[in-house]
């Protein structure tokens, strides 16, 4: 594998499931990055995590609770969603902790049911 | 971050020149310029990056004036997998405020 990979690409939950999303880089990143991008919208910064510490988190909801074990994964744990939260998620990652160059995965198709 | 500002859609047709400006009056001394495309349901892929002047790679061209408040993507002979959305983004080096990518510029490339 090679670049930012997500799983699963696409997944259906109900809003009292709880299910997590995943992301894997191969480019030894130390920095990793969820996004949140709904239709007709621009991308939002969701979390930052930095040597798998977060740095920022954007107001984002306690529904979604992000993972960051190595520098090589970052987990988003999901549970009781919203329909509104149904979007595409997607991990980036970049070679130190800055926003000029991030390298994004294929994203995570999420609907709630 | 700068804010940027770009034009909302484009239209051309294979095999031309299309130019993409994005206006980005606010900013930083450290900023770079960095443009990503997006086709539907991907993720963002990095296409340059620039600082000042001119930079071209194998995908692109990036014009950048001397006061740095706009810059310029230069697709030359786009063809119908140039269709997608392209977004300009002002960045450092350093983390900073949130980010925020704009609305971005959708292309529409026809035959």
């Amino acid at each position: 594998e090679t670049g930012v990979t997500q799983t699963p690409r696409h997944l259906v939950m109900g809003m009292t499931n709880k299910k997590s999303l995943k992301c894997e880089q191969h480019l030894g990143h130390n920095a990793m990055y969820w996004y949140k991008q709904s239709a007709k919208k621009p991308l939002e910064l969701m979390f930052v995590y930095s040597l798998e510490e977060r740095v920022e988190n954007n107001s984002v909801p306690s529904r979604f609770s992000p993972e960051c074990p190595n520098s090589s994964h970052l987990f988003l744990h999901l549970h009781t969603l919203q329909p509104e939260d149904s979007a595409l998620y997607l991990c980036a990652s970049s070679q130190a902790l800055q926003f000029k160059e991030q390298y994004f995965g294929p994203g995570t198709r999420l609907t709630v049911t | 971050l700068a804010k940027t500002t770009q034009p909302i859609s484009m239209d051309s047709y294979e095999g031309q020149e299309v130019n993409i400006t994005c206006s980005h009056n606010n900013i930083a001394t450290n900023d770079y310029i960095t443009w990503y495309q997006q086709f539907p349901s991907q993720g963002p892929r990095f296409i340059i990056q620039g600082y000042k002047t001119k930079v071209t790679n194998e995908v692109a061209s990036l014009f950048i004036p001397a006061d740095r408040k706009s810059s310029t993507l230069s697709l030359p002979r786009v063809s119908l997998s140039d269709t997608a959305v392209y977004y300009c983004l002002v960045a450092g080096n350093n983390a900073g405020n949130m980010l925020t990518f704009g609305g971005g510029t959708r292309l529409m490339v026809k035959p």
